[in-house]
């Protein structure tokens, strides 16, 4: 069955860096494009970055533009976010989820992880 | 301020039918698919309706969505307690070159 394991979530001050991974089992992980979506506590989901299969599209939300780096090792079926520049407002639960499109304008998350929690405080 | 606009709430009674409405522009609903998420508590979004209207494999037939123009609706029929949850739409924003979320809406069954 597909899996997505989310790691490396954490308490980092404002300024620094973090980096999540996101372990992808049960399916041929280059064959699919990936996401990475949050949610800040209590509030709703906020769309993050976005790879395709090959890591040759990548698309950022405005609010991580310029600080974060999404990348992918499909030969570990591994997923990345490499988080920089961190601000209080980056604090929530990071999802990975799969996408089931083949392009952009398809986009849609058919498996979700666990999340992991990234808390920006000093 | 959500680009895809959702009422907060809604409720309804058991075995009664609610409708959940997301309404956006011509840069994401107007030309994109719309997909919709439910969300338990606690628990990472589920995938519920995808391409407007389209069911993944698991997901009641007692949930179905539509689209007219700007706007799309998720309805759920013969509700049940455990279908209280959060519910978001979200869609491809050409605009934005992004994907976008509506704030969310909390259905409560009375």
């Amino acid at each position: 069955q597909v899996q997505l394991v989310e790691s490396g979530g954490g308490l980092v001050k404002p300024g620094g860096s973090l980096r999540l991974s996101c372990e992808a089992s049960g399916f041929t992980f280059s064959d699919y494009y990936m996401s990475w979506i949050r949610q800040a506590p209590g509030k709703g989901l906020e769309w993050v970055s976005y790879i395709s299969d090959s890591g040759h599209v990548i698309y950022y939300a405005d609010s991580v533009k310029g600080r974060f780096t999404i990348s992918r090792d499909n030969g570990k079926n591994s997923l990345s976010l490499l988080m920089r520049s961190l601000r209080a407002e980056d604090t929530a639960v990071y999802y990975c989820a799969r996408d089931d499109g083949k392009a952009a304008a398809d986009t849609h998350f058919d498996h979700w992880g666990q999340g992991t929690l990234v808390t920006v405080s000093s | 301020q959500s680009v895809l606009t959702q009422p907060p709430s809604v409720s309804g009674a058991p075995r009664q039918r609610v409708t959940i409405s997301c309404s956006g522009s011509s840069s994401n609903i107007g030309n994109n698919a719309v997909n919709w998420y439910q969300q338990l508590p606690g628990k990472p979004p589920k995938l519920l309706i995808y391409y407007d209207y389209l069911l993944p494999s698991g997901v009641s037939g007692r949930f179905s969505g539509s689209k007219s123009g700007t706007s799309a609706s998720l309805a759920i029929s013969g509700l049940q307690s455990d279908d209280e949850a959060d519910y978001y739409c979200a869609t491809w924003d050409g605009s934005l070159n992004g994907l976008v979320f509506g704030g969310g809406t909390k259905l409560t069954v009375l």
